[in-house]
């Protein structure tokens, strides 16, 4: 099956600073990525959905100028977390879709990456 | 919008017993996917089972099953001679086809006990 990583796995950081998290299709070309945040024995709420080559589109609530998404390859998707808070501190998981697959809206998970803001 | 409800937060089962999760959904829409999925302690989501709504026949994967019924909108998971490794929390999750987004429901956490 299609193959998603997400670097780094987990982040410590400052607050105030920014972090960068990458998600990479591996062996497919991922036209659309989607990022999502998830607390502790919760569901997976999305963010914004990323397509390549064009702005994101971000769900209610999610503040795009702090939550900074860019596709700028058909295999690469970055989520930068500007000026990061303790209530920032969550699991973010991104996925893509395979236009290719069998399933056109299946979507690969990555393995998350785990940010934690002091 | 579409909502997913998953009713039972937990449930637990015996090692290779029988267990149901619930799912149902609601929609307007005709065309749409519905999908299963395992999340273990490592996070790693993994998919257990696909059922596209256009077929009525219902899908299996081994030990996995749905009992999908589309009028009642429900989307149920049967998963039979349980095993400790299908501990997890399992999210039944809507597609819709044009806009590709997919919505969770809260989950269930799963716990098979030896």
């Amino acid at each position: 099956g299609a193959v998603v990583s997400q670097h780094p796995s987990w982040v410590i950081c400052k607050s105030g600073t920014s972090v960068k998290i990458e998600c990479r299709s591996l062996d497919f070309q991922a036209t659309t990525m989607f990022w999502y945040r998830q607390f502790p024995k919760q569901s997976l709420m999305l963010m914004a959905t990323s397509n390549e080559g064009s702005k994101a589109t971000y769900e209610q609530g999610v503040e795009k100028d702090k939550f900074l998404i860019n596709h700028a390859s058909l295999t690469l998707s970055t989520l930068t977390v500007t000026s990061a808070h303790p209530e920032d501190s969550s699991f973010y998981i991104c996925s893509a879709r395979d236009p290719t697959s069998g399933s056109g809206n299946e979507q690969f998970f990555g393995p998350g990456t785990r940010l934690t803001v002091l | 919008a579409q909502t997913v409800t998953q009713s039972q937060p937990e449930m637990s089962v015996q090692e290779a017993e029988t267990v149901t999760l619930s799912c149902t959904y609601d929609t307007s829409e005709n065309n749409y996917y519905l999908f299963w999925y395992k999340q273990p302690p490592s996070r790693q989501m993994i998919l257990v089972i696909r059922q596209e709504a256009y077929k009525q026949q219902n899908a299996t994967e081994n030990r996995f099953s749905v009992n999908f019924q589309k009028a009642a909108k429900s989307f149920s998971l049967k998963i039979s001679d349980s095993q400790l490794g299908d501990t997890a929390m399992y999210f039944c999750a809507f597609v819709n086809t044009n806009a590709g987004k997919s919505t969770f429901g809260d989950g269930t956490t799963l716990t098979v006990k030896p």
